[in-house]
């Protein structure tokens, strides 16, 4: 149990142009999921907490309106990354809390590569 | 105050050898400490995890030892297989931060046939 899925697994866009990662949780209900990003060999660098319905809360230093989150329903929750540039690639990863506890259950990421 | 910091950077290990890896805290609100496993390109799976009202917990090769007083808390692999050749993360969770984890800076480690 506690599956989370990520789609895409690889990403390549252009410069300028706004790529959507999609986080699903696949046998639990997630009233929170948490988007992180990591760079090679580092640890996993929280973006941002999104609640289902409503406004997701952003980890300081991080672009809301560059890093747009959606948590639309208590399984799905999207991360689009607007106006790409190439210092925007990296590995994205979502995960997803079980609502009565800490547990966080991670997707296998995203590879996002701007060009 | 929401550090974790983690140590070996990285960590060398013969197959069948004890592999232990340690963290550290500041805050002493945090109340759930999990550790997570990444093989490259993949995402962290869930180990193992710990609440400070008790100072170990084992789940097969893997335990936790707790340390309350002193702030820290390790993971030790028993009969460490080259396929535990991975990046290991310890995390911390709790008070103000309810849900969020702090991570360590992870370790990478390496098991030797």
């Amino acid at each position: 149990g506690a599956v989370v899925s990520q789609h895409p697994s690889r990403v390549i866009c252009k410069s300028g142009t706004s790529v959507k990662i999609e986080c699903r949780s696949l046998d639990f209900q997630a009233t929170t999921m948490f988007w992180y990003r990591q760079f090679p060999k580092k640890s996993l660098m929280l973006m941002a907490t999104s609640n289902e319905g409503s406004k997701a809360t952003y980890e300081q230093g991080v672009e809301k309106d560059k890093f747009l989150i959606n948590h639309a329903s208590l399984t799905l929750s999207t991360l689009t990354v607007t106006s790409a540039h190439p210092e925007d690639s990296s590995f994205y990863i979502c995960s997803a809390g079980l609502a009565w506890g800490y547990e966080q259950y991670f997707g296998p990421g995203t590879r996002l590569t701007v060009t | 105050q929401q550090q974790v910091k983690q140590s070996p950077q990285s960590l060398i290990v013969q197959k069948g050898g004890i592999s232990i890896i340690n963290c550290a805290y500041e805050n002493t609100a945090f109340d759930y400490f999990p550790w997570y496993q990444q093989f490259p390109g993949k995402g962290p799976a869930l180990l193992i995890a710990i609440r400070p009202d008790v100072s170990e917990k084992k789940e097969g090769r893997f335990t936790i030892s707790f340390n309350k007083s002193a702030k820290q808390f390790s993971l030790h692999i028993m009969d460490s297989q080259p396929g535990d050749s991975a990046t290991y993360f310890c995390a911390a969770s709790g008070g103000t931060s309810y849900g969020k984890l702090t991570f360590g800076q992870g370790t990478i480690l390496t098991v030797h046939p």
